[in-house]
């Protein structure tokens, strides 16, 4: 399975964006990037996917370095509720398959 | 339309009994995934099921754990004798079909051995 490097934690101040790095060299042309988020005492919580392409939706935004070697999931205004773990996981695009969870990035936000 | 839900949320047990954890999909979904995590540990895949087939069950331990999704109502996680080494969150997570990469979580079940 392709592995994937994030930071362990990271800090940011409510109202302001946040850039979640996440570190995939080894990723293969048939790999989707996932990111997914945990609340504390909660399941995880789909937030985006991508291919190619930049990505956006009601939560977040994806960015997918053109070499997909890297890609960073951007939170356009942190509010406290998006303080969780987020993980960025990568799956074969051509079907749905189990999900390997790293350490992820635990994401502080500061009122 | 309701979530996953999964029952119960809390489950106490002790040591050599039988723990049932319950997972209803989504409404449609068709595709169940359990997953296990340990206390401060990361979320560990168990088994991948669809209606009355097994698809996955690499990471299944190989003894007392089992796991079925029949046509009719929830998909079941069963772990027979119990250890203390059990005790963690088991949470399930659906997806409408093998094409639809988002899958969307339970609560989870937080099983406590004593």
């Amino acid at each position: 399975d392709a592995k994937t490097t994030q930071p362990n934690s990271m800090e940011s101040n409510e109202e302001e964006p946040v850039h979640l790095p996440c570190n995939h060299s080894t990723i293969s042309g048939t790999d989707y990037i996932h990111w997914y988020r945990q609340l504390p005492s909660q399941g995880p919580e789909y937030v985006i996917h991508g291919l190619t392409s930049n990505v956006n939706n009601r939560m977040a935004s994806l960015a997918i370095a053109e070499d997909r070697k890297s890609s960073t999931l951007i939170l356009h205004r942190a509010t406290l509720r998006d303080a969780a773990v987020y993980y960025c996981i990568l799956s074969p695009y051509y079907y749905t398959d189990k999900l390997i969870f790293g350490t992820g990035t635990r994401l502080q936000v500061f009122p | 339309n309701a979530g996953v839900m999964q029952n119960p949320r809390h489950l106490v047990r002790r040591r050599g009994q039988e723990a049932r954890l319950r997972c209803s999909p989504m409404k449609g979904h068709s595709h169940v995934y359990w997953y296990r995590q340990l206390p401060e540990e990361g979320l560990k895949f168990m088994v991948y099921l669809q209606k009355e087939n097994i698809i996955d069950e690499s990471g299944m331990p190989k003894e007392r754990f089992s796991a079925e999704f029949p046509k009719e109502g929830p998909s079941i996680l069963r772990i027979q004798q119990v250890v203390r080494g059990d005790s963690a969150a088991y949470f399930c997570a659906s997806s409408l079909n093998r094409d639809n990469h988002e899958q969307y979580f339970g609560p989870g079940t937080r099983l406590t051995v004593t």
